[in-house]
């Protein structure tokens, strides 16, 4: 069964104080590995697929990253509006041709205080 | 309209009620997807469709009736529902490739039954 740990449930940052989140997943076999924005009583904002480790991607002030069991997403000098839940999410291989599924995290709710 | 839109964004029923959620996708996508958040929890999935057919219904109870009349448009009926079915229900859509398989979300329904 797919699994997939984000850490820590909650971090508080101020302005411009980089940090880092976690995800930690177990999967027979990765697709892909999903990173979401959540904003309170919104739906999921996409904002980056990884597929194999030593990908990294990068936006604006996101970088995400994947090895073998993990992904990290570090958040450079945050401002206010980075204030968000994050979610990452795993998707198996196989069923390619029936719809994905994803397997999501509980997520890491960011504060960033001005 | 662009993306992922749902309607109506918030709806209150009793448990004896019938209601349905209806979801629109503008992008061309072949799969759509029903999930279901609940508070500290993670987004459970619900239901798969591809090109028009379900192809995945997890263990969902028969409260939760969906329907696909085509690619772009889902529906979720309601009925006899229970108190603890009161969440955040999100639609998604997705272009299946071999390469490629993002899945975007709408706005989501916030639902509470009494």
């Amino acid at each position: 069964e797919d699994q997939v740990t984000q850490s820590p449930e909650a971090l508080r940052l101020q302005e411009g104080e980089s940090s880092s989140l976690n995800c930690s997943y177990t999967v027979s076999g990765l697709r892909g590995l999903f990173w979401y924005r959540q904003d309170p009583g919104k739906g999921p904002e996409f904002l980056f697929t990884l597929y194999s480790a030593g990908e990294e991607k990068e936006k604006e002030r996101l970088k995400a990253t994947l090895t073998k069991k993990e992904s990290f997403l570090h958040i450079t000098a945050p401002k206010p509006e980075d204030s968000a839940t994050y979610l990452c999410a795993v998707q198996p291989l196989g069923g390619e041709t029936s719809g994905s599924r994803l397997t999501f995290g509980e997520g890491t709710q960011l504060t960033v205080n001005p | 309209e662009t993306g992922v839109t749902q309607t109506p964004r918030h709806l209150v029923m009793g448990m004896t009620n019938k209601k349905s959620l209806k979801c629109e996708q503008h992008l061309g996508h072949n799969a759509m997807y029903w999930y279901k958040q609940s508070a500290k929890k993670p987004l459970e999935l619900m239901f798969v469709y591809n090109f028009k057919e379900q192809t995945e219904n997890n263990s969902v109870p028969s409260r939760f009736s969906p329907e696909c009349p085509n690619s772009s448009h889902l529906f979720l009926h309601l009925h006899t529902l229970q108190p603890e079915d009161s969440a955040l229900y999100l639609c998604a859509s997705s272009q299946e490739t071999s390469f490629e398989d993002t899945q975007y979300f709408g706005p989501g329904t916030r639902l509470t039954v009494l």
